[in-house]
């Protein structure tokens, strides 16, 4: 069964707006979640990495008070992209590290978020 | 430059062929090697991690050579359900987040 869900899996929505997508650790407690961003035909790119009980670290080039990250419990974290533009559009991702894999630090991605902003 | 650097594609090959994927990296402390399968507007999933010595895992092999700092995967047999884009990913060290490469995109034909 799935190990990580998010919500929503589309989200389509005006320009301006906000948008909040949640990413939930079903199988274990993660004190690390990665979110990350694809645009068509390119790469996965890091935004940031989120953990709980403490502020996120974002990647170079990736807005803080734009994209919102808050890790408020130990299975739940979420993804606010504020004021929302189309070139926010893309497909959010976001993974969980299972602090139980031991060495191998294994992450889940959970299934995306396709975000359109028209 | 790239992190981690892939060609493309795309691939087109007909069932049963054998195709190659190769890949570089330009971080040479980096510490694990994957590969994962995307398939169109999915998440990525984990196809292999790669082992310096070579690993197999039925009709897929990926070999590593840290000294050029380069990855492959050679899927044998090819099938129409091998069709999907192909990520190259390396980790820099535990508990880090991946990096990924742009993707080989490949399409099996029948």
């Amino acid at each position: 069964g799935a190990v990580v869900s998010q919500h929503p899996s589309r989200v389509i929505c005006k320009s301006g707006t906000s948008v909040k997508i949640e990413c939930r650790s079903l199988d274990f407690q993660a004190t690390t979640m990665f979110w990350y961003r694809q645009f068509p035909k390119q790469s996965l790119m890091l935004m940031a990495t989120s953990n709980e009980g403490s502020k996120a670290t974002y990647e170079q080039g990736v807005e803080k008070d734009k994209f919102l990250i808050n890790h408020a419990s130990l299975t739940l974290s979420t993804l606010t992209v504020t004021s929302a533009h189309p070139e926010d559009s893309s497909f959010y991702i976001c993974s969980v590290l299972d602090p139980t894999s031991g060495v191998t630090y294994e992450q889940y991605f959970g299934p995306g978020t396709r975000l359109t902003v028209t | 430059r790239k992190e981690v650097e892939q060609d493309p594609g795309p691939f087109n090959v007909p069932e049963g062929a054998t195709v190659a994927f190769n890949c570089t990296y330009s971080n040479s402390a980096s510490q694990s090697f994957f590969w994962y399968r995307q398939d169109c507007r999915k998440e990525p999933k984990l196809l292999m991690s790669v082992y310096s010595s070579g690993n197999e895992d039925g009709r897929f092999t990926a070999q590593l050579n840290r000294a050029s700092q380069y990855i492959s995967l050679l899927i044998r047999d090819s099938k129409l359900s091998d069709s999907a884009t192909y990520l190259c990913v390396v980790k820099l060290q535990a508990g880090t987040a991946l990096i990924f490469g742009k993707g080989t995109t490949l399409s099996v034909s029948s």
